[in-house]
């Protein structure tokens, strides 16, 4: 199992201003993931984290928005840039201990953003 | 690309009764796996329970039980003897195998069915 913790957990910001939020894992994890979720929406992925490469964005993601850094494999930063309104939600780090395919996808408590 | 359908925006049972959340998925591939995830008001997402697509066989959790078909590409979960407990949204969820290539180790999520105990 991976016990994740995110910080800050939630968060009132201004537009045009920029957030990084932080994600730590209690133990090594190559996959890592960030997922955005919307009010009353589900969840979507952003990008894979990789350690030591630059991340992979999912389609409607840009690196210039939401810059991710992953330094070690316990340990991430999802960036969101220059806010709007519409950047207002959930922002939840994501782990697979050991290998993807069936196993368990452990996520963190998520970080509320609300953008004025 | 995949996608994962989930039919039902909200779901109401009575405690102690049995419920079946609907999903249903569009893929191309022929091996993936699918999951359930629960997610309370806490907003902790919780796994359920797991399927292998290989696996014909259904796989069952206590009182949470899946029906896999395959070919017909559906995937709903039953609660049977509903508890207050089990309120939540419901996330029917998509990963293909490993390695496939641009966030394939991601999950693919449906837009989630808000189930409702009633006592």
């Amino acid at each position: 199992s991976a016990v994740i913790s995110q910080k800050p957990s939630r968060d009132i910001c201004q537009r045009g201003t920029s957030l990084t939020i932080q994600c730590q894992v209690d133990s090594q994890v190559t996959m890592m993931f960030w997922y955005r979720q919307q009010p009353g929406q589900s969840l979507t992925l952003i990008a894979t984290a990789n350690q030591g490469s630059e991340a992979t964005y999912e389609s409607g993601f840009v690196i210039d928005k939401f810059p991710i850094s992953r330094p070690n494999l316990t340990f991430s930063t999802l960036t969101v840039s220059n806010m709007s309104p519409e950047d207002s939600s959930i922002y939840l780090c994501s782990v697979i201990p050991g290998l993807a395919g069936v196993n368990e996808q452990f996520f963190g408590p998520g970080t509320r953003l609300t953008v004025l | 690309a995949q996608t994962v359908t989930q039919s039902q925006p909200e779901m109401s049972v009575q405690e102690a009764e049995t419920v079946t959340l609907s999903c249903t998925y569009d893929t191309s591939e022929s091996d993936y796996y699918l999951f359930w995830y629960k997610q309370p008001p806490s907003r902790q997402m919780i796994l359920v329970i797991r399927q292998e697509a290989y696996k014909q066989q259904n796989a069952t959790e206590n009182r949470f039980s899946v029906n896999f078909q395959k070919a017909a590409k559906s995937f709903s979960l039953k609660i049977s003897d509903s508890q207050l407990g089990d309120a939540a949204m419901y996330f029917c969820a998509y990963r293909s195998l490993p390695y496939s290539g641009g966030g394939a180790d991601g999950l693919t999520f449906g837009k989630g069915t808000h189930l409702i105990i009633q006592p």
